[in-house]
């Protein structure tokens, strides 16, 4: 079965800190996707980042930067000199790849991040 | 930018009244999707559609219904809302060469 986990229910940061939120899945495919969204107070779901079972290089998007890890199964984010507008619940997910029956996402809880100013 | 648009965001009723949550989407996305938001922050799937006249139910059981009469459509009905329904439900769609999931701006429902 697909699962995701994210252990870090919430986090508080002051400005400027670095912070690294975790998320660790569970699956059995071969081929899949992993993905990061952040939904800010308003409600909407923005996309961050979608990583394929098959690149494990990191990346690094501005202030943002993720670290997947086939071997343990992990797909960390890290927001680097955080600020107020980082704010927001952050969701890790899982999805089958492109051609599967479903391709629906499998969502972590979410972490809950304050940044204090 | 995402073309995709929910309507109302935000809906108060009572008890037993029938609604109707509006999805649309400009992409020519064939999969669409709606997802179900806790207060308590976890989303689980709903309802899932491969394209026109195609609608399965998604992991968490709902009383919705949904339709798929045209590809940009995939309204999401509830025939006599209760407030255990009380939740945000958010629809998405998929670029078919990607795998990205588009979401729109959810609709935040509260059943009186």
């Amino acid at each position: 079965a697909q699962k995701v986990t994210q252990a870090q229910t919430e986090i508080s940061v002051v400005e400027k800190e670095d912070v690294t939120l975790d998320c660790v899945y569970e699956t059995r495919d071969t081929t899949y996707y992993l993905f990061w969204y952040k939904q800010p107070p308003s409600g909407e779901l923005v996309f961050l980042i979608r990583r394929n079972s098959f690149d494990e290089q990191n990346e690094i998007s501005g202030r943002y930067s993720w670290n997947f890890q086939k071997s343990t199964s992990s797909f960390n984010f890290t927001i680097t000199a955080s600020q107020v507008v980082d704010s927001a619940v952050y969701f890790c997910a899982l999805s089958e790849a492109v051609g599967g029956a479903t391709n629906k996402l499998i969502f972590g809880t979410g972490t809950l991040l304050a940044v204090q100013p | 930018e995402a073309d995709i648009y929910q309507t109302p965001r935000y809906l108060v009723i009572g008890t037993g009244k029938k609604i109707t949550l509006e999805c649309s989407q400009t992409m020519g996305h064939d999969k669409m999707y709606w997802y179900q938001q806790d207060p308590g922050m976890e989303l689980h799937l709903i309802h899932y559609s491969y394209g026109v006249n195609s609608t399965e139910k998604g992991d968490l059981s709902s009383e919705s219904t949904v339709s798929r009469i045209r590809t940009e459509h995939f309204p999401l009905t509830l025939e006599s809302a209760r407030p255990s329904h009380t939740s945000q439900y958010l629809c998405a769609s998929i670029s078919g060469s990607y795998n990205e999931q588009f979401f729109g701006p959810g609709t935040r429902l509260t059943v009186l």
